[in-house]
């Protein structure tokens, strides 16, 4: 198994450019989600979805939108990207189950910098 | 929403043992993480803890939750330079057990 993958690892975009931001897992989780690292800080999640088409927001959702098409699959969209949104981006996901204590299992990230 | 709260710092000599603090503010928490982040990598998960239990141990790794005052603590003994990371505290809520994490504690263990 993969586990999350993500892609690209880095990526400098230019003020008011959009990207995708990719992750697929291959671990048959429902749950997945996206989350942002600001430096020195911790991660606050931007959107999730519990299974394929049906998605809901995190705490800072604006700027960005999300499909859930597939099990496999949760890309991010950043629209018209702006200086704020310069971050580490991770994705996760976590299976239904409680055999694991709901663990969230992480990518390894994208480096995002927006000039 | 559920705010979660951690020490910057913690400088401990190898050997010691470290203890991590963390404090929440949601009862309703169900599960309560540890995860580690070494420089530019992502996280891996230490440990967790049910909502229902007051202390968990795996290998030198000790949790213990108080959950009277919503604090967290994470244990670590015998502190070895390889432990030297960012020490995040996460609790879990809502119907898709989101995460809220803290801001993390630097633990600098010196040789």
């Amino acid at each position: 198994n993969a586990g999350v993958t993500q892609t690209p690892k880095f990526r400098i975009l230019k003020i008011g450019q959009s990207m995708t931001l990719q992750c697929a897992q291959d671990m048959n989780h429902n749950y997945m989600y996206w989350y942002r690292q600001d430096p020195g800080m911790g991660l606050k999640l931007i959107y999730y979805s519990v299974g394929a088409g049906i998605t809901d927001k995190g705490e800072v959702p604006n700027g960005y939108n999300v499909s859930r098409s597939t099990t496999e699959d949760f890309p991010l969209r950043l629209e018209l990207a702006a200086p704020s949104q310069t971050s580490v981006y991770f994705c996760a996901s976590s299976t239904q189950g409680n055999r694991e204590g709901y663990e969230q299992y992480f990518g390894p990230g994208t480096r995002l910098t927006v000039t | 929403g559920e705010d979660v709260e951690q020490s910057l710092f913690l400088s401990v000599r190898e050997g010691d043992s470290s203890v991590i603090n963390c404090t929440y503010t949601d009862s309703s928490s169900t599960y309560l993480y540890w995860y580690k982040q070494e420089p530019g990598a992502g996280l891996q998960l230490l440990t967790y803890i049910f909502s229902n239990m007051d202390m968990k141990q795996d290998q030198r790794l000790t949790v213990l939750l108080n959950k009277k005052d919503k604090h967290l603590s994470l244990r670590i003994a015998d502190t070895q330079t390889g432990d030297s990371a960012i020490y995040f505290c996460a609790v879990a809520s809502g119907s898709a057990r989101q995460l809220t994490f803290g801001s993390g504690t630097q633990l600098t263990v010196l040789p």
